[in-house]
C-alpha cells in the first residue's frame, strides 16, 4: 500500500521569502503526485500535478513541485511568498486503476500548515 | 470554484442518527470519490464509485454507505452516528475511473458534527 509522508507540521515563514515543503511517498510502481491546499473552511484545491515526463511541474499561484525519483520525493517551492499563501498543504498519491482490484483513492499526508508572518 | 457540489454545508445531529450526504460531481464526470477528515485520521479515502458502479472501498466503516445514481450523482448514507464520525466529508469528482492522468476535483466540503 502507497504511503505519504509530510515531515513538517508547521512552517513559519517571513512574506517575501522562499518556501519548501517536503513529501516523501512509498509506492512501488510510478506514482502519480500531487499538491492541494486547503484554506480555512475551504476545500482542497489541485496546485499541481506530475503523472509522467517532465520531473518539475509548474501549477497555480507560482508554485512548483520536482518529482525525484532516487529519493522518493515530490517537494513543492516557491521562489516568494504572499500572505494569502497561508493555508494547509497536503501531498497526495495516486494509485494506478486496477491495483488491487480496484480504483483506490488518493493517500494523503498529514499535511503542513504554513504560517507566514508579515 | 471546482464545480463539484455538496450538500448541506453543515449537518449537526445527535448520536445514533442517520444523515445523508449529497454529492453533485462536475459536468461530464462519471467518478465519484468520498473522503473523511479528521482531527486524528486526517484525509482518508472512503469509496468510489464509476458511472453507477462501486469501485474500490477504502477505509469506510460498515456503518457507512454510498450509491451513484443514473444522474450521476452520489449520497454516502452515514447511520448509528457516533461522536468520533464527526468530521469534515469531502466529495471528489473526476473523468477517469481511475489510472494515469485521473485528476480528482474536490468539493467544499459537508461538515458533520454529532453530538
Amino acid at each position: 500500500a502507497q504511503s505519504v509522508t509530510q515531515p513538517d507540521i508547521h512552517i513559519t515563514v517571513s512574506e517575501g521569502a522562499s518556501l519548501e515543503l517536503r513529501c516523501n511517498y512509498s509506492y512501488g510502481a510510478t506514482p502519480y503526485l500531487f499538491w492541494y491546499v486547503q484554506s480555512p473552511g475551504q476545500g482542497l484545491q489541485l496546485l499541481l500535478k506530475y503523472f509522467s515526463g517532465d520531473t518539475l511541474v509548474q501549477g497555480i499561484k507560482g508554485f512548483e513541485a520536482e518529482f525525484k525519483r532516487s529519493q522518493s520525493s515530490f517537494n513543492l517551492r516557491k521562489p516568494s511568498v504572499h500572505w494569502s499563501d497561508a493555508a494547509e498543504y497536503f501531498c497526495a498519491v495516486g494509485a494506478e486503476e486496477y491495483s488491487g482490484g480496484g480504483a483506490d483513492g488518493l493517500t494523503f499526508g498529514k499535511g503542513t500548515h504554513l504560517i507566514i508572518q508579515p | 470554484d471546482s464545480g463539484v457540489t455538496q450538500t448541506p454545508k453543515h449537518l449537526i445531529t445527535a448520536t445514533g442518527q442517520r444523515v445523508t450526504l449529497r454529492c453533485s460531481p462536475r459536468s461530464g464526470d462519471l467518478s465519484v470519490y468520498w473522503y473523511q477528515q479528521s482531527l486524528d485520521q486526517g484525509l482518508q479515502f472512503l469509496i468510489h464509485y464509476y458511472n453507477g458502479e462501486e469501485r474500490a472501498k477504502g477505509n469506510i466503516l460498515e456503518r457507512f454507505s454510498a450509491q451513484q445514481f443514473p444522474d450521476l450523482h452520489s449520497e454516502l448514507n452515514l447511520s448509528s452516528l457516533e461522536l468520533g464520525d464527526s468530521a469534515l466529508y469531502f466529495c471528489a469528482s473526476s473523468v477517469l475511473a481511475g489510472g494515469l492522468y485521473n485528476e480528482q476535483f474536490f468539493g467544499p466540503g459537508t461538515r458533520l458534527t454529532v453530538l
